[in-house]
């Protein structure tokens, strides 16, 4: 079975900050592993996705995220972030099933607060 | 091109009620799941629907069921509500080939009184 962790629940942080999300996962076998944000009152939007390839992935917005396979970790940073950027943040993995994505297992997200 | 789109966005039950949601997949888009979001949690995977068959289901229990119609669009149906199903119930649709990720809706906001 799989498991994500998702390190802090709340993170308070300046505008014009860098800023890091801590994700750890738990898996017996190779997973895809993903970033979403939700806003308030909307569902989720994929900020980045790791499938396979180079471990530093950049999404929207900004944001990039490093997949450490020794570490089981999947952290994303944004050099610099914004107002806008103040939002719930999930962390995801999923296995391949058949040649496309199996559930999604979600960790219990990150509330980013960005503070002016 | 629309995205997932799903509705109500709102509905307040009654415990014991029945409930149907419903939901329509991204353009192109054969594939549907369903997620239940309780409050200050991540959400949690309820089924997967593909060539209108359950191909996955998570830990939830006979009460929920579901259902894909030919051309993608999916239900969610909850019998005998308890107080514990409010929740966001979200909508993903995907591709069923190619490892495409999965597109949320905006969710359907069910409350139990």
């Amino acid at each position: 079975a799989q498991s994500v962790t998702q390190l802090d629940s709340q993170v308070p942080v300046f505008e014009e900050a860098p800023v890091e999300l801590r994700c750890n996962y738990s898996s017996s076998v190779s997973v895809y592993l993903f970033w979403y944000v939700q806003y308030p009152n909307q569902g989720l939007q994929l900020l980045l996705k790791y499938l396979s390839g180079s471990t530093l992935v950049k999404g929207i917005n900004g944001f990039e995220a490093e997949f450490n396979k020794s570490q089981t970790s999947f952290h994303l940073r944004k050099p610099s972030v914004h107002i806008s950027d103040t939002a719930e943040y999930f962390c995801a993995v999923s296995v391949d099933y058949g040649g496309s994505q199996g559930n999604l297992i979600f960790g219990k997200g990150t509330k980013l607060s960005v503070k002016p | 091109d629309a995205g997932v789109t799903q509705s109500p966005t709102h509905l307040i039950k009654t415990r014991g009620q029945q409930v149907t949601l419903r939901c329509s997949p991204k353009s192109g888009h054969d594939t549907v799941s369903w997620y239940q979001q309780a409050l200050g949690q991540g959400p949690q995977f309820i089924f997967q629907y593909y060539e209108e068959e359950e191909r996955q289901r998570g830990n939830f229990p006979d009460r929920f069921s579901g259902h894909q119609y030919p051309n993608y669009s999916s239900e969610l149906n909850v019998n005998a509500l308890l107080l514990g199903d409010s929740a966001l119930y979200l909508c993903a649709s995907s591709l069923s080939r190619g490892n495409q990720p999965q597109h949320f809706g905006d969710g359907t906001r069910l409350s139990i009184l």
